[in-house]
């Protein structure tokens, strides 16, 4: 079964400090992985993809790694602002498969 | 160009009436998901669209459930005699299939409060 963990479940961090957002997955054959953004009140968005050939990636204060051989995604955002507080979404897509796997995600607040 | 539009916005109902929510996805796209999120929650996938049909509704969790999508556009999902279970917020999503490279772009979800 297809499964996506994420970790820690929530986080609250000091405004300007950086912090570092887990992915583990098991999803097989393995297509991509996405980060998505959620804000309280509103759909995720899309931060970044990653694709097998691909180990890191940067979307301004975010900088997304992937490790295809243990299976493991982090998203790195630097220098938070208050406005990252949101929640974080790991989601794997599968070839061959249309429905792609979510992370129950981790909640984020910046504190000023 | 327009995003995603859900409506309603939010809907309170009283436990046993019917509700439909609907979906306007983005234009030229044929891909239609609708997830459940329950307070605090992950996401729940609950059915696919692709075109007007519906390859995969695994996720509908009982059979007062339903939902349809015509003229590869509007897509309802209706929930019969409603249960105070049923409150969460129903999002809706759309994509331009690629093959496994699904980029979801999410409304701003339906919040259903059963009283």
């Amino acid at each position: 079964k297809n499964q996506v963990e994420q970790s820690p479940q929530s986080l609250i961090i000091l405004e300007g400090k950086n912090c570092t957002l887990q992915c583990n997955y098991t999803v097989s054959p393995f297509s991509n992985l996405r980060w998505y953004k959620q804000d309280t009140g509103r759909g995720p968005v899309s931060l970044t993809i990653m694709t097998f050939s691909e180990n890191t990636k940067s979307n301004g204060r975010y900088t997304a790694t992937l490790d295809a051989d243990t299976k493991q995604s982090s998203l790195h955002i630097t220098a938070s602002q208050l406005s990252d507080s949101a929640s974080y979404i790991c989601v794997v897509s599968s070839g061959g498969s249309y429905i792609p796997t979510f992370g129950r995600g981790t909640s984020l607040i910046v504190h000023p | 160009g327009a995003g995603v539009s859900q409506s309603p916005s939010n809907k309170v109902t009283e436990k046993g009436k019917d509700v439909e929510l609907r979906c306007d996805p983005i234009s030229g796209h044929t891909a239609l998901y609708w997830y459940r999120q329950r307070l605090g929650q992950g996401l729940e996938f609950l059915i696919y669209f692709q075109g007007n049909s519906a390859p995969d509704k695994s996720g509908l969790p009982s059979d007062r459930f339903s939902a349809e999508r015509t003229g590869e556009s509007v897509s309802t999902l209706t929930i019969q005699r409603t249960q105070q279970e049923d409150s969460a917020v129903y999002l809706c999503a759309s994509s331009y299939p690629l093959g496994g490279d699904e980029k979801l772009f999410f409304g701003s979800g339906t919040q259903l409060s059963v009283l």
